[in-house]
């Protein structure tokens, strides 16, 4: 099973700053096969990126993701105070099966 | 709209089974790859089962045996068996889609879920 590790747990960090989510994942994933969500509370996930680097429609363009292999990057340029949330790290993996990462908590 | 809207949730004991329903509107749900993710309280998500255009079904390893996941197509409509409910299967059930403007492997439409309580 490919497991996906989501780091730091908690980013702390004030309107206008950059936020900087990883997701490691135990072995190599297709960039095509790696997705990025939002959550809010009380809310479902929000597909944000797919396809490791592609926005998802109607997403903003202070969201971009980048990375290939085992290591991914979520990066906010400039947080708003509606990103204040959970974000996920989402692969597409072999047997076939989907995992997501543990969740990054970005907060004020 | 585009939409999926879970029902079937409730309190079941354990051991005990309970049916989700997932109704698309929307989109072309026969040509679109289904899944069943789950939320603890206070956790992350899980990924539970799914089910392909071309109908094979695919389960985590958590729930493979006592889950069983099926499509209607003329009714737009996904479900979730679940038998054998153990408290660890407490948790928000989402639905959600694959295949639209987004490929296959992103989940783009999600339903807003349906909380399933497995206690005595």
């Amino acid at each position: 099973e490919n497991v996906l590790t989501q780091s730091p747990g908690t980013l702390s960090l004030s309107p206008g700053e950059r936020a900087t989510l990883s997701c490691r994942a135990s072995q190599s994933v297709s960039s095509s096969h790696l997705a990025w969500y939002q959550q809010k509370p009380g809310q479902a996930p929000r597909l944000l990126i797919y396809g490791a680097s592609s926005r998802a429609t109607g997403i903003p363009d202070r969201f971009s993701g980048s990375g290939s292999g085992t290591d991914f990057t979520l990066t906010i340029t400039r947080l708003e105070p509606e990103d204040f949330a959970v974000y996920y790290c989402h692969q597409f993996g072999s047997s076939p099966t989907w995992t997501f990462g543990q969740g990054t908590k970005v907060e004020i | 709209d585009v939409q999926l809207v879970e029902s079937g949730g409730g309190l079941v004991q354990p051991g005990g089974s309970l049916r989700l329903s997932c109704a698309a509107s929307g989109f072309t749900f026969s040509t679109s790859d289904l899944h069943w993710v789950r939320q603890a309280a206070g956790k992350g998500l899980e990924w539970v089962s799914s089910i392909i255009v071309a109908g094979d079904t695919f389960y985590s390893g958590s729930v493979k045996g006592r889950f069983t996941v099926s499509r209607e197509n003329a009714k737009n409509s996904l479900y979730l068996q679940m038998n054998s409910l153990r408290a660890g299967d407490t948790a928000v059930y989402y639905c959600a889609r694959a295949g639209g403007n987004h490929g296959w492997y992103a989940f783009d439409i999600w339903g807003q879920g349906t909380m399933v309580t497995v206690s005595s």
